[in-house]
């Protein structure tokens, strides 16, 4: 069974601040998705990776991907207020399902 | 071009009872995959439709079922809903056979059983 584990839960960084959330699955899977979440509402899709080495930027987020570690980054330069969501990051083994992340909680501070 | 829609966007059933929920795909999209959010958690996936058939399943019992329509909406049902049925479900569309499979959520809808 594919399972996807974020790290860290809960984050809470002061604006200004660099951070990276990681997201590590269990199998083979060429592609992975990015997705941010605010409260109530649903999935917005950041980022799509579907190779390794694969890097992309949007603003102050960056995401990678290492297929060989099964490893996803999500980078995090210089936070604002406005980047304070949920953010997921979710796996697609076979064209058919995403398996999500349980999520990464992040509150940027002033 | 139009995004994902779902109907309604809030519910509040009783223990028991049944409930369909709806979902418009996004133009031109043929894949319709539901998912279901407790709070808190991510997002975990039902089923999948195309071309009007199911097309994967996750882990949800057979009270969980779905159609697809040949405009390529879909219904989620649930019957015999019980109190941890409580959660957002998100509707998700995609293009079967695209570089990406990247799926595009509706807004979801919140259903409350009590």
């Amino acid at each position: 069974e594919l399972k996807v584990e974020q790290n860290p839960l809960f984050l809470s960084m002061q604006e200004g601040k660099n951070y990276t959330i990681y997201c590590n699955y269990s199998t083979t899977s060429d592609r992975l998705y990015w997705y941010r979440q605010d409260p109530g509402k649903s999935l917005e899709s950041l980022f799509v990776l579907l190779s390794n080495g694969a890097v992309k930027q949007e603003g102050r987020l960056m995401a990678s991907l290492d297929t060989k570690a099964r490893l996803s980054t999500l980078h995090i330069t210089a936070a604002v207020h406005d980047l304070s969501a949920t953010y997921f990051c979710a796996v697609d083994p076979n064209g058919q399902n995403f398996v999500f992340g349980p999520g990464t909680r992040l509150s940027v501070l002033p | 071009e139009t995004g994902v829609t779902q109907s309604p966007t809030h519910l509040i059933k009783t223990r028991g009872q049944q409930v369909t929920l709806r979902c418009s795909s996004q133009s031109g999209h043929n894949t319709v995959s539901w998912y279901q959010q407790a709070l808190g958690q991510g997002p975990q996936f039902i089923f999948q439709y195309y071309r009007e058939e199911e097309n994967g399943r996750g882990n949800f019992p057979p009270r969980f079922s779905g159609l697809q329509f040949p405009n390529y909406s879909s219904e989620l049902n649930v019957n015999a809903l019980e109190l941890d049925d409580s959660a957002l479900y998100l509707c998700a569309s995609s293009l079967a056979g695209g570089i990406a499979y990247e799926q595009y959520f509706g807004p979801g809808t919140r259903l409350t059983v009590t």
